[in-house]
């Protein structure tokens, strides 16, 4: 089945020790999302990249950046993780085809739950 | 600018009695609307959406919705709950404005008690 993929499912680091996220689909979407989620809270935007263009949400803080090397893999790299970091960080697609069946439509993975020490 | 507003952050229902949990919107374009469903330590997972074809929208598991663009709501309703809707539930709109970005309202927490 088409999906979005997220590795690791958990991941521990230290606080400032950089740390890398995966997110991979096989939806073939063009717009990937990359959100950050704490404990009872809604999933709060941190960029998103329509194609190859990189779209960085204003408030979201410099320690985070996003590579998208191809359509299928999108990255998330915290710089130096401190202890405010540790939350849910989901990944999301949808595909910009007016009128089609998921049009404006957001696919999510499952999401890797990050724990700075 | 647009805006999602859930009602309740909490609501306990006894299984096999009716859930509903509300939403209200605010948008400047004509909006798609969808509610997702979160369990523990788990991704978001499409319920059902809207996007300006029928008001009356059925989605997975029994729930449905109603969009009512005179209220500028889309609440969700099941018939009948089951232990295994207890979870979070989010209401999510977005616009035609080109931003393909999504508002989150702040989550409703459904608890079903046997």
């Amino acid at each position: 089945d088409a999906m979005v993929i997220q590795n690791p499912r958990y991941q521990v680091t230290q606080f400032g020790k950089p740390v890398t996220l995966s997110c991979s689909q096989t939806l073939n979407h063009n717009v990937m999302y990359w959100y950050q989620q704490k404990s009872s809270q809604a999933p709060k935007l941190l960029f998103h990249y329509y194609d190859k263009d990189f779209n960085n949400e204003a408030d979201t803080p410099d320690n985070f950046q996003s590579r998208r090397p191809n359509t299928s893999f999108c990255f998330l790299d915290i710089r130096s993780p401190g202890l405010g970091d540790a939350a849910m960080y989901l990944c999301a697609t949808s595909r910009d085809i007016p009128l089609a069946e998921t049009w404006r439509t957001q696919y999510f993975g499952p999401g890797t739950r990050l724990l700075v020490l | 600018a647009q805006s999602v507003t859930q009602l309740d952050s909490h609501v306990s229902v006894s299984e096999g009695t009716p859930v509903l949990l509300r939403c209200n919107y605010s948008s400047s374009y004509s909006p798609s609307l969808f509610w997702y469903v979160q369990h523990p330590n788990k991704g978001l997972q499409l319920l059902l959406k809207y996007t300006s074809a029928a008001t009356l929208v059925k989605g997975i598991n029994g729930f449905e919705a109603e969009f009512k663009k005179s209220e500028t709501s889309f609440h969700l309703t099941k018939p009948s709950a089951h232990m295994s809707d207890a979870a979070e539930y989010f209401c999510v709109v977005s616009d035609a404005s080109g931003t393909y970005k999504y508002i989150f309202g702040t989550g409703t927490r459904l608890k079903v008690l046997a």
